[in-house]
């Protein structure tokens, strides 16, 4: 079974800290996307990262794709409450392109 | 205009019972998807289908069973409904043609149906 491993599962900080949130797997992946969802809402696409060692920013979002396509990570600069929500990782299968989701990150910043 | 949707949003229910959960989407995609959310926020992916016909049909027992009456539809009947059901289900749909399709396809989500067993 091809697992994708996301940490921290939950993390609380005040705002204006900086995060980063990460996705790891002892697999090869053809992409990987981040999603966010908010309470009673379903997951929107942040960003999708493809080629190894790609970085992409986002105002203050910044996703990393490692240079082997088995890990991701999302950091987050001067968080604000905003940004509270599920993130979720979910990496594309080689194979056939299917989606493997992590088990999410509830990030909570505090006023 | 809302590019997936899902009805209803919240269903309570007895065990037992039968229920379907309707979606459809606006955006001429050719994929449409069932997920699962447990209540840990686990995604879980039910059913995928390619311009209605089924393609990917995870271990989810025979109580469950979509239907797709046309690509912009696809619907989710559950029978003799248990405990273990209650979840929120998520529609989903993507611009992929022909599958698997290109790598980095987004998935565009519903609002997601709230099932509750009682």
């Amino acid at each position: 079974t091809q697992l994708l491993e996301q940490s921290p599962q939950f993390l609380s900080i005040q705002e204006g800290e900086n995060l980063t949130v990460y996705c790891n797997s002892s697999s090869v992946f053809s992409s990987l996307q981040w999603y966010r969802q908010e309470p009673g809402e379903g997951p929107v696409l942040l960003v999708t990262v493809v080629t190894g060692g790609e970085v992409k920013k986002l105002k203050r979002l910044t996703f990393q794709f490692g240079d082997a396509r088995k890990d991701s990570s999302l950091h987050i600069t001067a968080a604000q409450p905003g940004d509270t929500g599920l993130y979720l990782c979910a990496g594309e299968r080689v194979s056939n392109y299917q989606l493997i989701w992590g088990a999410g990150t509830k990030l909570i910043i505090k006023p | 205009d809302t590019a997936v949707s899902q009805t209803p949003k919240y269903l309570v229910t007895q065990m037992g019972n039968d229920k379907s959960i309707k979606c459809e989407q606006n955006l001429g995609h050719d994929t449409m998807y069932w997920y699962k959310q447990d209540s840990k926020k686990f995604l879980k992916i039910m059913f995928s289908y390619n311009n209605k016909e089924l393609i990917i049909n995870e271990t989810v027992p025979n109580r469950f069973s979509p239907k797709s009456p046309d690509k912009a539809h696809l619907n989710l009947h559950i029978n003799s409904l248990e405990l273990g059901d209650s979840a929120v289900y998520f529609c989903a749909s993507s611009p992929i043609e022909v599958w698997p399709g290109p790598p980095g396809g987004e998935l565009f989500f519903g609002e997601g149906s709230r099932l509750t067993v009682l």
